[in-house]
């Protein structure tokens, strides 16, 4: 079957690094997506990756290694507006989005 | 950046009624629309892919009869949910995709509350 882990939940403090980590199996893979959702909105697009290596935006960085099934997305600087759940999603064979069930990250002061 | 919106962003309707929702990509033409649902404190789960001028293919569990999808242009696709019932009550979200991106870009939602 496709499944696609990520910790339920994290804290971490203002103005510190966190770093979310994804585990993945699917049948094939056509890249990996970390969207952003704050509560009762939709999800927002923060990075793509498909080959290994490290993508970085900002504050954002994302990782890759195709051959271990594992992802992370990192986060400096935390301000309390990145308090929201994080989602992992795998497009596989079929270009179907598999989602991972979010992490939601507590920002504390 | 491409913008995807969707109407209405909230809906109250009354058990028994059917209530449809909209979706549209403002700059950038869909050749596939994506319709989500998100129950409160969990993930997204796809109900169904629709491509521009075909069927809907819809995921195991989803009632085709119940939760009618139409992508009638490459501009706009509706979701139309039959008879609702309070169990249907849901966070409603449409994604779209064109052929030569790899990303989908997400309509705001739509909450619905069946009473």
């Amino acid at each position: 079957g496709q499944n696609i882990d990520q910790p339920t939940e994290m804290t971490a403090t203002e103005g510190a690094i966190v770093q979310i980590n994804c585990t993945y199996q699917t049948s094939g893979f056509n890249g990996l997506f970390w969207y952003q959702q704050h509560a009762g909105e939709a999800p927002t697009f923060l990075s793509y990756n498909v080959l290994d290596g490290l993508e970085e935006k900002g504050r954002f960085s994302s990782f890759l290694s195709r051959s271990k099934g594992y992802s992370y997305l990192l986060l400096k600087e935390l301000q309390m507006k990145d308090s929201a759940s994080y989602l992992c999603a795998v497009t596989d064979s079929n270009y179907q989005l598999i989602w991972g069930a979010g992490t939601k990250l507590i920002i504390k002061p | 950046g491409a913008v995807v919106s969707q109407h209405p962003s909230w809906v109250i309707c009354k058990s028994g009624t059917s209530v449809k929702i909209e979706c549209r990509s403002l700059d950038f033409q869909a050749t596939t629309m994506f319709w989500y649902r998100q129950f409160p404190k969990q993930s997204l789960m796809l109900m169904a892919t629709s491509n521009e001028g075909s069927k809907a293919t819809y995921e195991q569990g989803v009632e085709k009869d119940k939760f009618l999808i139409n992508h009638a242009s490459l501009t706009l696709s509706t979701l139309t949910v039959t008879s609702a019932h309070p169990e249907d009550s849901s966070f409603y979200i449409c994604s779209a995709r064109d052929t030569t991106e790899y990303e989908q870009y997400f309509g705001p939602g739509t909450r619905l509350t069946v009473t």
